[in-house]
C-alpha cells in the first residue's frame, strides 16, 4: 500500500524564484496537513485541508505562501519570491479524517534557497 | 497558546540502558498527547498516543503516561537497542472543535535525538 508521497525530494532554488511542492496523500484520506521542519523553528504547522477546503491556514508565515488541494487528493504548496529563511524540510501528512488520531507523514521535500 | 517542551538532546546511551525523555505541555482544555519517531532517512511515524488523563500509551517497548497534574508525557523504555536510535518528538493536539472540525493540527516539541551505542 502506498504511503504519503511528496515531490520533489530535494529542491534548490535561487532567492526570489517561485517553487511548488507536491503532496499525494494516502488514498481515501480526507484530511491533509502541511508542516515545516527547520533548524530555528522546529516542526511547525502550516495549513490543514478537509477535502478541498482549508479551515485552518493559521500557520502560513506570510502571504508568499499558499496552498491548494484538488479533487480531495493532491495538494500543492506554493512559495512565491522565496527567501533564505524559507529553507526547511516541508512535510505533508494525511489522515482518514480530522478526527483520526494518527497522521501519516510523507518523507518531506528539502528546500534550499540560495 | 499551546506548546510542548521536551528535553534537549542529543541523548547517548549504551544498549540495554534505561531511557527517559521528558516532555511537558501547556494547553487549554484536554489535549491528546503523542510521541512521534523519525528514524534516519525516514518520515515521521506515530510511536504511541494517549487521549485522556492517566492513559498509558505503549508500543515497541516504549511507554508514556498522560499526567494532567504535572502536564507531562515522559517517554520511557526499559532497555534500549541500537535500532532505537532516532529523533523523538512529543506532540499534542487539542480538542477537536465539533462545529468547525478544526484544531486537528499537531503542536510539536523540538525533538530529542537518541543515539544508542553497543
Amino acid at each position: 500500500g502506498a504511503g504519503v508521497s511528496q515531490s520533489p525530494s530535494n529542491k534548490v532554488t535561487e532567492k526570489g524564484k517561485d517553487v511548488e511542492l507536491r503532496c499525494d496523500p494516502i488514498s481515501g484520506h480526507t484530511a491533509l496537513y502541511w508542516y515545516r521542519q527547520s533548524l530555528g523553528q522546529g516542526l511547525e504547522f502550516l495549513i490543514y485541508f478537509q477535502g478541498n477546503s482549508a479551515p485552518d491556514k493559521s500557520g502560513l508565515p506570510s502571504d508568499r505562501f499558499s496552498a491548494e488541494r484538488t479533487g480531495g487528493s493532491v495538494s500543492t504548496l506554493t512559495i512565491q519570491r522565496t527567501q533564505q529563511e524559507d529553507s526547511a524540510v516541508y512535510l505533508c501528512a494525511s489522515s482518514f479524517s480530522a478526527w483520526e488520531y494518527e497522521q501519516y507523514f510523507g518523507p518531506g521535500t528539502r528546500l534550499t534557497v540560495t | 497558546g499551546n506548546s510542548v517542551t521536551q528535553m534537549e538532546g542529543p541523548v547517548t546511551l549504551s544498549e540495554e540502558a534505561f531511557l527517559t525523555i521528558n516532555c511537558t505541555y501547556t494547553a487549554t482544555g484536554y489535549p491528546s498527547l503523542f510521541w512521534y519517531v523519525q528514524y534516519p532517512g525516514e518520515g515521521l511515524q506515530l510511536l504511541l498516543k494517549a487521549t485522556k488523563a492517566d492513559d498509558k500509551g505503549s508500543n515497541k517497548g516504549f511507554e508514556a503516561t498522560y499526567r494532567k497534574e504535572t502536564t507531562s508525557f515522559h517517554l520511557e523504555k526499559g532497555s534500549v537497542q541500537v535500532s532505537d536510535s532516532a529523533v523523538y518528538f512529543c506532540a499534542l493536539r487539542r480538542d477537536i472543535n465539533l462545529n468547525t472540525g478544526t484544531a486537528s493540527k499537531l503542536t510539536f516539541g523540538t525533538g530529542t535525538r537518541l543515539q544508542v551505542t553497543l
